[in-house]
């Protein structure tokens, strides 16, 4: 597609339980960002990637989190044994390497943990 | 995280004022950015500032560069109902492309015409 696309676009899930959220970034974008927004919060880096080197996971707040990037494309965060303080809007951007630093973000999943 | 000091928080005004808002940081940053968000979407760039003291414009807003490349400020003029949103300042601290962006808590504007 044209844009960033995520997606579930909206995920309740149970206390405890995994998830994954996808991130389909725009063709031929080798870098892309997770962030994750809550409620009147600004936005908080969780992982970067670029093309092959080693993810900066620098952002990720405890070991429940990861991230892969198959193929320098799509992209999957996964939480495990989710907590309700991870009820949050998570957003994926992407953007091309050296195109200064115009990054473009995706709609967002929206995981609520009941 | 890291994140950036931004203010207000939120901004209620009648259309047709100016608006007004900045970032500061503890760490020195080599690019500024100003973002929109929409509900229900994702951010999108409004203006990137790239060297300290610039000032720069995109119709009706302007940003500004901090000479101590520690704050930015955002200024909305004559403001229309559309302008409604969040509103997010970016630093980016590293000089590489590649470095995350850190992001602002965001100023909420809201527009009463």
């Amino acid at each position: 597609g044209a844009g960033v696309s995520q997606s579930p676009s909206n995920k309740v899930t149970e206390k405890g339980k995994d998830v994954e959220l996808r991130c389909d970034p725009i063709s031929g974008h080798t870098a892309l960002y997770w962030y994750r927004q809550s409620l009147g919060q600004g936005l908080e880096f969780l992982i970067y990637f670029q093309g092959n080197s080693a993810p900066d996971k620098s952002g990720l707040p405890s070991d429940r989190f990861s991230a892969e990037r198959t193929g320098g494309s799509v992209s999957t965060l996964t939480i495990q044994r989710t907590q309700q303080e991870d009820s949050a809007v998570y957003l994926c951007a992407t953007k091309e390497f050296l195109s200064g630093n115009t990054i473009y973000f995706g709609e967002g999943s929206w995981l609520t943990v009941v | 995280g890291q994140q950036l000091n931004q203010s207000p928080q939120s901004m209620f005004i009648q259309e047709g004022e100016d608006v007004s808002m900045n970032c500061t940081s503890s760490s020195i940053f080599n690019t500024w950015l100003w973002y929109k968000q929409d509900p229900g979407e994702g951010p999108v760039l409004l203006i990137a500032l790239y060297k300290a003291g610039e000032l720069t414009s995109n119709g009706r807003l302007t940003a500004q560069f901090g000479i101590t490349r520690k704050d930015s400020f955002l200024n909305i003029s004559a403001s229309i109902p559309s302008d409604v949103g969040i509103y997010f300042c970016a630093g980016q601290l590293g000089a590489q492309a590649g470095t995350a962006l850190i992001f602002g808590k965001g100023t909420t504007l809201s527009v009463s015409s």
